[in-house]
């Protein structure tokens, strides 16, 4: 079985100032790890994906994400956050010998204040 | 090119009615899923298609919820005799196949709202 944890519901930063959100995971199968991001009334839009070829991931919109095994966490990362970062972020996680279907966190809404 | 396209985008109806929901994938994707995302229980899974293979309805909340995928392309999710609880965004999304892997990431359609009287 598969499961996600997203720590903190609801983050608020200034803007320019490091974005830091939260995912565990669980799984007894290696795992395929995505950030999704989702602005109002709109579907999920990719971030990032977690391939195994590289435990640092570069997504769009200057996100990154560090694949810590040993902590079994999927952290995204942001080095200066922009008025226009505000939104909803989903951590998710699939299995190869599942279909593909994924298992969401719970979400973090991000607050961006100037 | 395009990209997933769902039907209608809101739909308000009274309790005890059916409603149909309409999936268009990206063209080529052999893999599509619906999921449900609502303020109680977040983003579920409820059923997956790969090709012509037997859909994974495991996700399915109850046999008032079914879904049928026809000519392996447009998807219609029906729920039948709706309840409030049913109230939710109900999402789309595509893949080039259904493995999962990273490589064939998933692409969501922007969603239906329905809301249930």
């Amino acid at each position: 079985a598969q499961s996600v944890t997203q720590l903190g519901s609801h983050v608020s930063v200034s803007e320019g100032a490091l974005v830091l959100l939260r995912c565990n995971y669980s799984s007894s199968v290696p795992p395929y790890l995505f950030w999704y991001v989702q602005y109002p009334n709109q579907g999920l839009q990719l971030l990032l994906k977690y391939t195994s070829a590289a435990t640092l991931v570069k997504g769009i919109n200057g996100f990154e994400a560090e694949f810590k095994k040993s902590e079994t966490s999927f952290h995204l990362t942001k080095p200066s956050a922009h008025m226009s970062d505000a939104a909803e972020y989903f951590c998710a996680v699939s299995a190869h010998n599942q279909g593909g279907k994924l298992i969401f966190g719970q979400g973090t809404e991000l607050s961006v204040k100037p | 090119g395009a990209g997933v396209s769902q039907s209608p985008s809101n739909k308000v109806t009274e309790k005890g009615k059916d409603v149909e929901l309409r999936c268009d994938p990206i063209s080529g994707h052999t893999a599509l899923y619906w999921y449900r995302q609502s303020l109680g229980q977040g983003l579920e899974f409820l059923i997956y298609f790969q090709g012509n293979s037997a859909p994974d309805k495991s996700g399915l909340p109850s046999d008032r919820f079914s879904a049928e995928r026809t000519g392996g392309s447009v998807s219609t999710l029906t729920i039948q005799r709706t309840q409030q609880e049913d109230s939710a965004v109900y999402l789309c999304a595509s893949s080039l196949s259904g493995t999962g892997e990273p490589n064939q990431p998933q692409h969501f359609g922007d969603g239906t709202r329905l809301s249930i009287l």
